[in-house]
């Protein structure tokens, strides 16, 4: 069984830059998570869709940043623009239920704005 | 709230050692408790888990007892082994919640 496949898996842009970060879950699960994970800190998450809507984007600064999650499979998170503080590892993760089974996790994109 | 406090590391330890990695949490109703470990760079896996008071969640050698009593889910190993090293998070998922909540992780060094 595939895993959760991020990409890219690293990315440097400048402050104000606009960047965004693809995830493809593991076959058939129909939940998926965006966290930030900011070196030193546990993953926050930012957003968690099911299936192609939206169930939690309490934490997400929408401001600046926006996810979908199109046809209910494959997701897209875009930070426009992009500040230093922004700078982190994002983490997908998909999972077959609400959160109360396994979340099963990508490697991640480290984010690094100058 | 809900909230996870883990010990802070880095924890540095010989091979062979014996481990423990402390956490505690703060919930309302039955948590699910929940420890992942993150390689050097890999993503976050499930190390083991236990849904219930008195349940021991186990893997790998690693073992964690949900201690409703002291609210606690400490993490052991007997025998640690220079490929442990890694990043271990404590997590809980609240009674009718969905997400889970970190702890701050803690960096665990073996050295040969």
């Amino acid at each position: 069984e595939a895993g959760v496949a991020q990409s890219p898996r690293y990315k440097i842009i400048e402050k104000r830059q606009s960047v965004a970060f693809w995830c493809n879950p593991i076959s058939g699960h129909a939940t998926l998570y965006w966290y930030q994970q900011i070196l030193g800190q546990g993953p926050k998450l930012l957003i968690q869709f099911q299936n192609n809507g939206v169930v939690d984007d309490s934490q997400l600064p929408k401001d600046r940043f926006s996810a979908e999650r199109l046809k209910g499979v494959d997701s897209t998170l875009k930070i426009q623009p992009a500040k230093l503080e922004d700078s982190a590892v994002y983490l997908c993760a998909s999972s077959s239920d609400r959160g109360t089974t396994e979340q099963y996790f990508g490697p991640g994109t480290r984010l690094t704005v100058t | 709230g809900n909230s996870v406090t883990q010990m802070e590391g880095p924890v540095t330890l010989s091979e062979e050692a014996f481990l423990t990695i402390n956490c505690t949490y703060t919930a309302t109703g039955y948590p699910s408790l929940f420890w992942y470990v993150q390689y050097p760079g890999e993503g976050l896996q499930l190390l083991l888990k236990a849904t219930k008071a008195d349940d021991k969640g186990s893997n790998k050698g690693f073992e964690a007892t949900y201690r409703k009593e002291t609210t606690s889910f400490h993490l052991e190993k007997g025998s640690v082994q220079v490929s442990d090293s890694a990043v271990y998070f404590c997590a809980l998922n609240p009674d009718s919640n969905y997400q889970l909540i970190w702890g701050a992780g803690t960096k665990l060094i073996i050295k040969p």
